[in-house]
């Protein structure tokens, strides 16, 4: 079957310190890949999606960045964090037509 | 693109009681509907949904959801909650083209607490 991880659970970094989130999914090969960002008050938003390794499509701009350096590895970074990064950060991938959702990075920045 | 409008933020309701949990979609092509419930400081778990066929679709936890394309909504029904039915509830959509790479487009979301 096909799990999917997400480290770390939690993390508190300073602001204008870099980040580097990461994801893996096993069990299958060639998934689609995302970045979601749940903060307070703003519902869940789609930041990246991968079709395939070093392939990267952006929804937003923003402060960060994605990268996909294995099939089942997906990578969200930042070089300087901001205050309004912090949120919880889901990772999810796709089997046919449904995603389904890691557990999650919950992070703040101080 | 798509849009998806969750009616109520919150849903207060007793234990034993039914529950429905409205969404409005909108969009120019085909989509696919999915339900998700969240828990607290938790990912995103898979409820229900609707590829085709039948308009009603049953999911785990004892929870419906009934698919009208007349007036694109899909809402998420439970006849009887418990009170670990506490949680958040996300309805979302995402169009039927596989070049769009089965982006979700999530609504805003509804806390439902069960009160003893």
């Amino acid at each position: 079957s096909q799990t999917i991880h997400q480290w770390p659970a939690t993390l508190v970094q300073p602001v204008g310190s870099p980040l580097s989130l990461e994801c893996t999914v096993e069990g299958t090969s060639n998934p689609n890949l995302y970045w979601y960002r749940q903060a307070a008050g703003r519902g869940l938003q789609l930041l990246f999606y991968s079709v395939g390794i070093g392939q990267i499509s952006s929804e937003v701009p923003q402060n960060l960045s994605a990268s996909r350096p294995q099939d089942r590895q997906f990578i969200l970074s930042s070089k300087k964090l901001l205050l309004s990064d912090s949120g919880f950060y889901l990772c999810a991938w796709t089997r046919a037509e449904t995603q389904y959702f890691g557990p999650g990075t919950r992070l703040l920045v101080l | 693109a798509q849009s998806v409008t969750q009616l109520d933020s919150q849903v207060p309701v007793f234990e034993e009681a039914p529950v429905e949990l409205r969404c409005n979609y909108s969009s120019s092509v085909s989509v696919y509907l999915f339900w998700y419930v969240q828990y607290p400081n938790q990912g995103l778990q898979l409820l229900l949904k609707y590829l085709s066929g039948s308009t009603l679709v049953k999911g785990i936890n004892g929870f419906e959801a009934e698919f009208n394309k007349s007036q694109t909504s899909f809402h998420l029904r439970k006849p009887s909650v418990h009170i670990s039915d506490t949680a958040e509830y996300f309805c979302a959509v995402s169009v039927v083209i596989k070049a769009a790479g089965n982006k979700l487009t999530f609504g805003g979301g509804t806390r439902v607490l069960v009160k003893p």
